[in-house]
C-alpha cells in the first residue's frame, strides 16, 4: 500500500516558539494532502485540506495564521505551528490522497507537547 | 444528528471469535467507504475500501456495505489479540473530504 512518512515523530518544545512537522508521500504522487488533529480517546479533527501549488483550505474555526500550511511539491506538505502554546499540545497527523483517489493514507503521526 | 455513527465501545471478545463492528450514516451523497485501524499513538492504517453495496473481502476481514440502509459494517473472523485496535469507518461522497466516525474499540482477549 502506499505509504506517507512523518518527521518528527514527536516533538517537546517552549511556549511561544514554532514548530514544523513534515508529511511525505513515499511511493506515490499526492495531490492532495490533509492535516488532521486527535486528542486523546477522540476521533480525528480535520484542520485544512491542500492541493498541490494552492493555498490550503482551512475548516472552520482553525486558524491559518496559526498553523500554517505548505504543500510545495506532489510529496511534501509541511504544517508550521506558530507562536505555540500549551494548549496545542496534541497528536497531529497527516493523509495524503492521489489524482482522482477517495482513499487517504495516514501518516505515523506527531506528538507535539508545549511546555 | 451526526453524519456519520459508530458506537464507540469498547468492544470485548475473546480469541478467535468473530467481530463486528458497524457505521450508520444519514447522508446518500456518501459513495465510498472505507475501514482504518488505529492502534494506540499511531496513524490509521487503511484496511478496506469500497464503493459498492455488498460484500468484499480480504484474508480475515470483510466489509459490508448496504446502501438503501445506509448500513456499513466490518466483519474481522478468526480474531486475534493484535486485531486489538481502535477502528473507524469513513466516508465520503467523492470530493476528496472523508467523514470519519468516532471509532470502535476493540479488545480480543488471549
Amino acid at each position: 500500500g502506499a505509504v506517507v512518512s512523518q518527521h518528527p515523530s514527536r516533538v517537546i518544545c517552549k511556549s511561544g516558539t514554532s514548530v514544523k512537522i513534515e508529511c511525505r508521500s513515499l511511493d506515490f504522487q499526492a495531490t492532495t494532502m490533509f492535516w488532521y488533529r486527535q486528542f486523546p480517546k477522540q476521533s480525528l479533527m480535520l484542520m485544512a485540506t491542500s492541493n498541490e501549488g494552492s493555498k490550503a483550505t482551512y475548516e472552520q474555526g482553525v486558524e491559518k495564521d496559526k498553523f500554517l500550511i505548505n504543500h510545495a511539491s506532489l510529496t511534501l506538505s509541511t504544517l508550521t505551528v506558530t507562536s505555540a502554546h500549551p494548549e496545542d499540545s496534541s497528536f497531529y497527523i497527516c493523509s495524503a490522497s492521489g489524482q482522482g483517489a477517495y482513499e487517504q493514507y495516514f501518516g505515523p503521526g506527531t506528538r507535539l507537547t508545549v511546555t | 444528528q451526526k453524519e456519520v455513527e459508530q458506537d464507540p465501545g469498547p468492544l470485548s471478545v475473546p480469541e478467535g471469535a468473530i467481530v463486528s463492528l458497524n457505521c450508520t450514516y444519514s447522508n446518500s451523497a456518501f459513495q465510498y467507504f472505507m475501514w482504518y485501524r488505529q492502534y494506540s499513538r499511531k496513524g490509521p492504517e487503511l484496511l478496506m475500501y469500497t464503493y459498492s453495496s455488498g460484500n468484499k473481502e480480504d484474508g480475515r476481514f470483510t466489509a459490508q456495505v448496504d446502501k438503501s440502509s445506509k448500513y456499513i459494517s466490518l466483519f474481522i473472523r478468526d480474531s486475534q489479540p493484535s486485531d486489538s485496535a481502535t477502528y473507524l469507518c469513513a466516508l465520503s461522497g467523492g470530493y476528496q473530504k472523508v467523514t470519519f466516525g468516532t471509532g470502535t474499540k476493540l479488545q480480543v482477549i488471549p
